[in-house]
């Protein structure tokens, strides 16, 4: 059965220091996201991603972040300079249409910033 | 503010009970409602979606209900089974430029125990 899988699954960094997440979406799906959930909280949307660029984002996702699309088939998020507060389990999900579509999520990579 | 509040937290069940979950949103304008299962440390795997005209949908053991009006759903396992042990997160779909963007409940922690 297709999935999505992510690297690395444990990620440690020191802070200030930039970290690339990655992830390869289902080969037939269009739409990709990141979600992120800090441990002991809910899942938050990051960002959605369609025809290489982001379709929407929420106000987590600042200047510090950013997706790239770069060889058609990996996803990455980028995170310039890690901060403490950024040590969270990473998602990465993608679903074949946008809306009413079944998002598939990924096993997540835990980044732990030091 | 788009919200998701679910309830119980937590709940402990004797293998072979029925159970229910509960989940209320404020999400708007609403796309649709899913129950996904997450284990430990996994990403969050999908039981059921449901669009604002569907009132119940089942998948094996897990029935979903929702009414769109009230803005709950309910989650309702049936002859739990030790596997059944994990988190249940309500996620609602908020319609943003016509792309997913999942709203995450909190979660319940449901265990079986023997």
């Amino acid at each position: 059965e297709p999935e999505v899988t992510q690297t690395p699954s444990h990620q440690v960094t020191q802070m200030g220091q930039e970290v690339i997440l990655r992830c390869v979406p289902i080969s037939n799906h269009l739409y990709f996201y990141w979600y992120r959930q800090i441990l002991g909280q809910k899942v938050e949307f990051l960002v959605s991603f369609y025809n290489n660029e982001i379709s929407e984002k929420s106000e987590i996702f600042d200047d510090q972040f950013s997706v790239e699309r770069p060889d058609g088939s990996n996803f990455t998020l980028k995170i310039r300079s890690t901060k403490l507060e950024d040590s969270a389990m990473y998602f990465c999900a993608s679903s074949v249409q946008g809306g009413r579509t079944e998002a598939f999520f990924g096993q997540g990579t835990r980044l732990t910033v030091v | 503010k788009n919200q998701v509040e679910q309830s119980p937290q937590s709940l402990i069940i004797l293998e072979g009970k029925n159970c229910t979950l509960q989940c209320n949103y404020t999400v708007s304008p609403f796309s649709n409602l899913r129950w996904y299962k997450q284990d430990t440390g996994r990403g969050p795997v999908s039981l059921t979606i449901m669009t604002f005209s569907e009132n119940t949908k089942s998948n094996g053991r897990y029935t979903a209900t929702l009414d769109a009006d009230t803005k709950q759903s309910s989650l309702h396992i049936t002859a739990s089974q030790l596997s059944d042990s994990a988190s249940y997160i309500c996620v609602v779909s908020a319609v943003g430029t016509g792309f997913q963007k999942l709203v995450f409940g909190t979660g319940t922690r449901l265990l079986v125990s023997p």
